[in-house]
Formats: C-alpha cells, sequence, structure tokens
C-alpha cells in the first residue's frame, strides 16, 4: 500500500526560486493538508483541503499556494523561496466523521532548506 | 483558537521501565479527538494511539495507554516496558474540526 507518497524527500532552493512539493494519496480520502515542522514548535498547519476544488488557510499560509484539481494530488507552491522557510514538510490526509477530521496519515516529509 | 501543551522537552527512562509523557490542551469544544503520534529518526509520523473525548474508558494499544481528564483538560501517554525502539519525538495533537492542532513535542530518549 503507498498511502501518503510526498516528492520530493531534500530540497536545496536559492532564495527567490519557486518550487512545488507534490503529495498524492491512494486512500481515497476526502482531507488533506501540508504541515511545516519547527524545532520546538510541532507540526503548523499551512493550508488544508476537504475536497476537490475546495482549499482553505491553516495557521501559517503565507508563502505559499495549494489547489486541489483530484481527490488524490494536493500540491504546495512556494512563490518566492525565503530562508524563513528553511523547514520540514509534511502532507498528511484523513477520513472525515461527524467530529472532524480522524487520525492524520503523513508522507515521509520534504526537507527544504533555503540558502 | 485550540492550543496544545506539552511541558517535557525531553525525557528519559530505563529499558523496560514506565514513563508518562504529558499534554494539556485548551478549548471550548465538547466533542472531539485527541492523539499521539511518534516520530523517530527515521522523520516518519505514526500514530500511537487516538481517543474520541466523549468515550469515558481510556484508551490502550499495547504497551502504550493514556490517562484522559476530559474536565482537566489533560492528555498523558503511559509506555509500560519501555524499548530502544521507542526513543522518539512525541507528540500530542487534538482536533475538533477540520484543523489537527500539535503540541511542541517531547524528545524522549530510552537508555540501555
Amino acid at each position: 500500500n503507498a498511502g501518503v507518497t510526498q516528492t520530493p524527500k531534500f530540497q536545496v532552493l536559492k532564495t527567490g526560486q519557486s518550487m512545488t512539493l507534490q503529495c498524492a494519496q491512494d486512500m481515497n480520502h476526502e482531507y488533506m493538508s501540508w504541515y511545516r515542522q519547527d524545532p520546538g514548535m510541532g507540526l503548523r498547519l499551512i493550508h488544508y483541503s476537504v475536497g476537490a476544488g475546495i482549499t482553505d488557510q491553516g495557521e501559517v499560509p503565507n508563502g505559499y499556494n495549494v489547489s486541489r484539481s483530484t481527490t488524490e494530488d494536493f500540491p504546495l507552491r512556494l512563490l518566492s523561496a525565503a530562508p524563513s522557510q528553511t523547514s520540514v514538510y509534511f502532507c498528511a490526509s484523513s477520513y472525515s466523521s461527524s467530529l472532524g477530521i480522524t487520525e492524520a496519515f503523513f508522507g515521509q516529509g520534504t526537507r527544504l532548506t533555503v540558502v | 483558537a485550540q492550543t496544545v501543551t506539552q511541558s517535557q522537552p525531553e525525557m528519559s527512562v530505563q529499558e523496560a521501565e514506565t514513563v508518562t509523557l504529558s499534554c494539556t490542551y485548551d478549548t471550548s469544544e465538547n466533542n472531539y479527538y485527541l492523539f499521539w503520534y511518534k516520530q523517530p529518526p527515521s522523520r516518519q509520523m505514526i500514530l500511537v494511539i487516538r481517543q474520541e473525548a466523549y468515550k469515558q474508558q481510556n484508551a490502550t494499544e499495547n504497551r502504550f495507554s493514556v490517562n484522559f481528564q476530559k474536565a482537566a483538560k489533560s492528555f498523558s501517554l503511559k509506555i509500560s516496558d519501555s524499548q530502544l525502539g521507542d526513543t522518539a519525538m512525541y507528540f500530542c495533537a487534538f482536533n475538533a474540526g477540520n484543523m489537527l492542532t500539535f503540541g511542541g513535542g517531547t524528545r524522549l530518549m530510552v537508555k540501555p
């Protein structure tokens, strides 16, 4: 089972460059999300989607764009990379229930360094 | 806004002993989920245990159990018979809708 597939695993960017982190899931989950992980701060939500064509901002959305054209894919775009975006990025997907989203299934993460 | 606090940045335990990781959260919601995730050095996020707030019984998964105190908004994780493979970062997380909120994490070291 592939689960959540996230690429690339490592990336180095120069300040001002743009790039797209890819995320795909094969579990038919309605909900997908992107987090960034920084030391001592846990994981913080960047953007999320409750279904194809629907996206919304999380806690730290500035400098990032997302789209959800299919149930399976949820790419994250960095428009103009800045050193403050150096972080580990995780994509996740979840089922939805009457109480909200259930446990998240995570990709393997992308370590991004902006120099 | 929901917040999740893990007050122990680092902990250590001897192999085969028991350790408890603390987590408190703040919410005005009545129905929600709580989770503990493990992140070993491989960086993979692994679900350890899940608790639904409407369930009074504490969740248990093999050597892992929780002490869920809804009124106190507390959700601690107990690891029994600690093993070297339990060495990892542990994150407490809360969800009452479409946003999963994480604590800052506790780094657990299991010593031989």
